[in-house]
Order: structure tokens, then C-alpha cells, then sequence
């Protein structure tokens, strides 16, 4: 297993920027979400692709977009950054369904100044 | 929204087996119950996921009761590693990818 890598590690824009995180997803999930963990909280759902398309989006506006791969990696983008975007933003794999688990990378540290 | 309620922290000893409840008193015949925890500085990891028996993996148990409103999460012999905040989420049919995390239950383990 190859795991869930993201890039970069830490990020640090301006407010009013656009910027795009990277994620790889596990060997053989088709599946990629994205999360937003603001400190001391648990991480929010932004929103899930399958097959290359949005299929399941939580409660972002849409200056919160993404893109999966045929190769199923994924990017998120965000545009018009605001100070409260300075979170850590993971990317999570895995196989569609309930009854399978989601592989987590270590995450990207944005910080918004 | 699958909600579950978790206590804010616990302490256990090394060595020691430790269980995590949690009480999911909405839960649907089709959730599943996932747990997952996160190490300062890391994503969340895995752990285990059932839906109506016990599960045992190489990290946890997992008991589930019978009316499927309540969960432990057993670690059977903690160790300073396994010190980290632990979520108990419903991975609810339809969700598309959405786990809700809740605040977890941070769990401290001393030597």
C-alpha cells in the first residue's frame, strides 16, 4: 500500500489568493475526499469525487472546488482565500461504500495572512 | 445527521486495556460504525468499522450492543503511542464520503 500523500506540508497566502493542494490517492481506491480541520476542532467534510466528478459536497461555498484524476489523484482549490481558511486541509481515499475505510494523508497546513 | 456522543477525555495506564464508549442512540439499521484516531500533528488513522457483530482487528476490538445504540472501542493493552483524540463516527448510507467528526474523546496514557 502506497498510502495518501498531500502537498505541499504547509502553505502560508495572502488573503485574497487562490491556492491549489495536492493529494495522491491509496493504490486502488477510487474514491477521494476532502477535509477542513480548523485547530482544536474535528475535520469537515468539503467534499467527495468518484469517477471524476463531485459526488457528495458539504457545507463550503463554492470558492471551494476540486478536481480527481484519472489516476485518482485530486487537487483542491480555493479561491479568494480568507483569514478563516488558515486550517489544515486532509485528503482522505477509499473505495465507495459504507463498509470500507478511508485512508487519511498527514495533511496541508494552510495559513492565511 | 448520525450522531454520536463521546465522553471529552479519558486516562488509562500502559499496559492497561482501555475502553472508549460510545452511545450512537440515532443510529439506522444500514449505519455503519467507524473509529478512527489522530495523533497530534497527523490525519486521522483508521482503526476498525463494524456494523452489527463484534470485530477484532490488529489494533482493536470493536463491541457493538445489541441494539446497536452503544460502541466500545477496546484497546487491549495501551502504550504510549496510542495516546491521541479518538472519533466514533456513522458512516451513514448516502453519506458520499461525508465522516462527521464529532470533538472525540482525547485519550491520555501514562507510563
Amino acid at each position: 500500500e502506497t498510502g495518501v500523500t498531500q502537498s505541499p506540508t504547509h502553505l502560508i497566502k495572502t488573503r485574497g489568493q487562490q491556492v491549489t493542494l495536492r493529494c495522491s490517492s491509496q493504490s486502488g481506491h477510487n474514491t477521494v475526499s476532502w477535509y477542513q480541520q480548523a485547530l482544536g476542532q474535528g475535520p469537515q467534510f468539503i467534499f467527495q469525487y468518484y469517477r471524476e466528478e463531485e459526488n457528495g459536497r458539504g457545507n463550503f461555498p463554492p470558492r471551494f472546488s476540486g478536481l480527481q484524476f484519472p489516476n485518482y489523484s485530486s487537487e483542491l482549490n480555493v479561491n479568494a482565500l480568507e483569514l478563516d481558511d488558515s486550517a489544515l486541509y486532509l485528503c482522505a481515499s477509499s473505495l465507495l461504500g459504507q463498509n470500507y475505510g478511508y485512508t487519511f494523508g498527514s495533511g496541508t497546513r494552510l495559513t492565511v495572512v | 445527521d448520525a450522531k454520536t456522543t463521546q465522553p471529552n477525555s479519558m486516562e488509562s495506564n500502559e499496559e492497561e486495556p482501555v475502553h472508549l464508549p460510545c452511545n450512537h442512540s440515532t443510529i439506522s439499521g444500514t449505519d455503519y460504525i467507524h473509529w478512527y484516531r489522530q495523533l497530534p500533528s497527523q490525519g486521522p488513522e483508521y482503526v476498525i468499522h463494524g456494523l452489527t457483530s463484534n470485530v477484532n482487528n490488529r489494533m482493536a476490538s470493536l463491541a457493538i450492543a445489541e441494539d446497536r445504540k452503544s460502541s466500545t472501542l477496546i484497546l487491549h493493552r495501551a502504550t504510549l503511542r496510542d495516546a491521541a483524540v479518538y472519533y466514533c463516527i456513522l458512516n451513514y448510507g448516502g453519506s458520499q464520503g461525508n465522516l462527521i467528526f464529532g470533538k472525540g474523546t482525547k485519550l491520555s496514557v501514562k507510563p
